[in-house]
Formats: structure tokens, sequence, C-alpha cells
């Protein structure tokens, strides 16, 4: 199968933890990045690879693999990490680059 | 720093043909993959097409493949997107994205040309 596939809305409290994941078959080949988006803007990539964070993004945010799920973790939620997440990947079997369908975070 | 700015987009009725832009600037594009995603007004981001790095290939998603087309010009670090036989599904916001560290992460977006496509 080449989709990826989110919750579409994650709730958390304001300085809790919240993981938002991202489940696929590609996932068990290929790590996801996460992207972050604001209404009105465009992404911002907050995690690439096995788990990396590009300068200026703060450190916490962090993600991490299991079989076929990624997850992006959010340890001590702010109320500026409200957002929508997108993990996005690549198919297996050919070079088309896939997006989950998003989840909406609120911080509560 | 980094900055892509894309351009282009507008109001066209089924059937027609546009073609974006994207500027880039702060790298050069003849060393990076470029990216084209969009954004149904509502929905999430879909992945349009891939131009890789040494210019050598292209790919693109299902509902644009054989109407769509990517391009570049490395003198001038333009990228562009010929998108002919417009449907109103199409409609969307169109975003450049540098592909970095691997190909199919991107890692730097512009903010988006609209384009709406209806009669």
């Amino acid at each position: 199968s080449s989709e990826l596939t989110q919750d579409p809305a994650v709730s958390v409290a304001l300085g809790q933890t919240v993981k938002i994941t991202c489940q696929g078959d590609s996932l068990r080949r290929f790590f996801a990045s996460w992207y972050q988006q604001k209404p009105g803007q465009a992404p911002v990539i907050v995690i690439y690879g096995k788990n990396n964070r590009p300068s200026g993004i703060p450190d916490r945010f962090s993600g991490s693999n299991s079989r076929n799920t990624s997850s992006l973790t959010i340890t001590g939620a702010q109320a500026e990490d409200e957002a929508d997440y997108y993990c996005n990947s690549r198919d297996s079997t050919n070079n088309h680059v896939l997006f989950g369908g998003g989840t909406k975070l609120t911080v509560l | 720093q980094v900055q892509l700015m894309e351009s282009g987009g507008g109001v066209v009725q089924p059937g027609r043909s546009l073609r974006l832009s994207c500027a880039a600037s702060g790298f050069r594009m003849k060393d990076y993959g470029m990216h084209w995603v969009r954004q149904a007004p509502g929905k999430g981001l879909e992945w349009v097409s891939v131009l890789w790095e040494d210019g050598s290939k292209t790919h693109y998603g299902d509902s644009v493949n054989g109407r769509f087309t990517v391009s570049r010009d490395i003198a001038r670090d333009m990228l562009f997107l010929q998108m002919n036989d417009l449907r109103v599904e199409d409609t969307a916001v169109y975003f450049c994205a540098r592909a970095g560290g691997s190909w199919y992460y991107l890692d730097y977006w512009g903010q988006g040309t609209l384009v709406a496509v209806s009669s």
C-alpha cells in the first residue's frame, strides 16, 4: 500500500507531552520526515531522518520509528505548537513522495 | 539565506494551461532536487512532482501525470511547472520546495501561489 495514515486530530494540555503517529508500509524501509503548518503559512520541516532536527527547531520536538510507524513527540507542548502536522516519506515501489493526511494539534 | 518564491498563479478556465515559476536564492538549484507540492483549500498536502538534482529524471503524482511538466533553468535558478488541461480539482495553492538530506525530504518551502480553475 502506498499510503501514510495519521489521526485527523489530537489535543494536549499546555506543558504536557503528545505523540503524533504516522503509519504506512513504506515506513518499514524508509524514514519519515515531519512538517508543521500554521494557518496561511507554508509547511516547515521539524524532524527528518531517524531523529534529526533542523537548525532553529526547539529540542522539545523529537522523532522515533518502529516497524511501520513513525512518531513525532512534543515534550512540554507550548501554545505556539498548535498547528497541522504532516508526515512524509517515499513510496516503496516507485519514486513517488507520500504525505500523510495531516493531524490537527490543539493545545488546551 | 535560502528563499523560494512562487509566481504565475491565477484564475483559469478548465481545459486551459498555466505555467508556474519558482525563483530560488541563497543556493544553486543545480545542486538540489526540487519538488512541487499542492494544497487544495482546507485540505492536506499533495505531492505533485520532483525534478532530480542532476536534472536527469522527473516524476509525477498520479493525478497530474501526463498533464503537468516540471523543468528548470539552472542559469537563472528558476523552477517551472507547466500545467496543461487544467481541471477544477487542480485548484490549490502550489508550493515549490527544495529537497534536502534525502531526495524526498523537503527542507525549504516557498509561500505558495494560488491556482483557481473555474468556468
